[in-house]
């Protein structure tokens, strides 16, 4: 089954403690994003990539990191959370970043306190 | 700035009646225009997508319509069922500063429907 897959689903923890947020996606796609969700604020784009080793920022890149190694994974890096960073996560992934084929994990809650 | 935006952020409609769920957008570059539906615990799911150089487009119940004079597109579902209730985004697909494609997302509406 074609999908992107996102671990851990629920994540709580504290202030300052490294953590990592791993997506992978079995459709060879070149193009891999995410994106945060926050009430009344729509999905915003973190940072994505066009192939491997190709990364670049979207909209709200500040305090998150991510790499790109491999084709199939696109982990997410907070290096340092902090309380402003709890929200629901969503990795994605297409072909071009086109918008046919567009598919989206299914999240991960992060709470930081 | 440029944004992707909604209207109303609830929708309540009986079961059975059609939806219509507007969003009003900015960016003239974007040359595509896509509807999501994200149920509970779920991620975005694709439901129906227009082309800039279209007016409307039907799906299997679901009809897009793009208003680009006064930068209007809304989705409009025929005879709403229970499964229908969810949020929906509009998004704008286009080419970004660096040369790739970026998706931008609107606020999203929450559609309830009743019984």
């Amino acid at each position: 089954e074609a999908q992107v897959t996102q671990n851990p689903r629920y994540l709580i923890t504290v202030t300052g403690k490294k953590l990592t947020v791993t997506c992978s996606q079995n459709m060879n796609h070149e193009y891999m994003s995410w994106y945060r969700q926050d009430p009344g604020l729509g999905l915003r784009q973190i940072y994505y990539s066009m192939n491997v080793e190709v990364t670049d920022k979207g909209d709200v890149p500040e305090g998150y990191k991510v790499s790109r190694k491999e084709k199939r994974n696109f982990p997410l890096i907070l290096e340092s959370p902090s309380p402003n960073q709890t929200s629901l996560y969503f990795c994605a992934s297409s072909t071009d970043g086109g918008p046919y084929g567009y598919t989206f994990g299914s999240g991960t809650r992060l709470t930081v306190v | 700035g440029e944004s992707v935006g909604l209207h109303l952020p609830t929708l309540s409609v009986q079961e059975g009646d059609n939806s219509i769920i507007n969003c009003a957008y900015s960016n003239s570059a974007s040359d595509y225009f896509i509807w999501y539906k994200q149920e509970s615990g779920k991620g975005p799911q694709f439901i129906i997508d227009i082309r800039s150089n279209m007016d409307k487009r039907q799906g299997q119940r679901v009809t897009v319509l793009l208003n680009k004079t006064v930068k209007h597109l809304s989705l409009q579902i025929a005879a709403t069922q229970p499964g229908d209730s969810a949020v929906y985004f509009c998004a704008e697909n286009r080419v970004g500063a660096g040369s790739a494609r970026q998706l931008t997302f609107g606020s999203g509406t929450q559609l309830t429907v009743l019984p």
